[in-house]
């Protein structure tokens, strides 16, 4: 079945240690998105990218950092510049432009 | 700037009854609409959308939403809710068009189904 894979499902970390979070689509889609989530804020969008080798900044997009060197993966990692790093993080894709958007299950941070 | 308001953090409902689970938007163009779900620790799943056509628009699981241009409204409605509807819905909003930018999320609301 074709989806979109976030791992891991919980990861802890220190304060001060970067981090990667992993998503990989086999939809076939060119566009990619991460959103941060946090209870009663609703989703922030942290980057997106639109084809490989390239992604635009989100509205939250300060401490984080993203690569698109394959169609399929879209990693972000967490850096120790991000202030409030514990969240919920959502990875999603879509293919056209009026299409909606699919989501992988989450990884849910936690920072210390 | 694109912006969508759920002005309700939580609906409460009794089984069987009609639900309505509120969304309006600001978009400077046409809006592309969208009703999502989430279920604890899991993504979003998506609903309905709204890109152009017949303003009521069928969606998952017996949902429907109407598209009213005059109140830039896309409320979610169903006619007989179940305990299973019980969860954290989103509603979200782009501007009509090409480009790969993001959607814009409300903040969501919690519909809780009573036996």
């Amino acid at each position: 079945d074709g989806g979109i894979t976030q791992s891991p499902k919980y990861l802890f970390r220190k304060e001060g240690q970067n981090v990667t979070l992993s998503c990989e689509q086999n939809l076939n889609h060119d566009a990619m998105y991460w959103y941060r989530q946090d209870p009663g804020q609703g989703l922030r969008l942290i980057y997106y990218s639109q084809i490989v080798n390239d992604f635009q900044k989100g509205d939250i997009a300060e401490g984080y950092s993203v690569s698109r060197e394959k169609k399929e993966s879209f990693p972000l990692t967490v850096t120790s510049a991000q202030k409030n790093p514990t969240a919920f993080y959502l990875c999603a894709s879509r293919d056209r432009a009026n299409s909606p958007l699919h989501f992988g299950n989450g990884t849910r941070l936690t920072v210390t | 700037a694109q912006s969508v308001a759920q002005p309700e953090d939580q609906v409460n409902v009794a089984e069987g009854n009609p639900l309505t689970v509120k969304c309006t938007y600001s978009v400077s163009g046409n809006p592309y609409l969208f009703w999502y779900v989430q279920y604890p620790n899991r993504g979003l799943q998506f609903l309905l959308k709204y890109i152009t056509g017949d303003n009521l628009v069928k969606g998952s699981y017996g949902f429907e939403a109407e598209f009213n241009k005059s109140q830039t409204s896309f409320h979610l409605k169903k006619p007989s809710a179940l305990v299973s509807d019980s969860a954290l819905y989103f509603c979200a909003v782009r501007l009509g068009g090409g480009g790969a930018d993001g959607l814009t999320f409300g903040k969501g609301t919690h519909l809780i189904i009573q036996p």
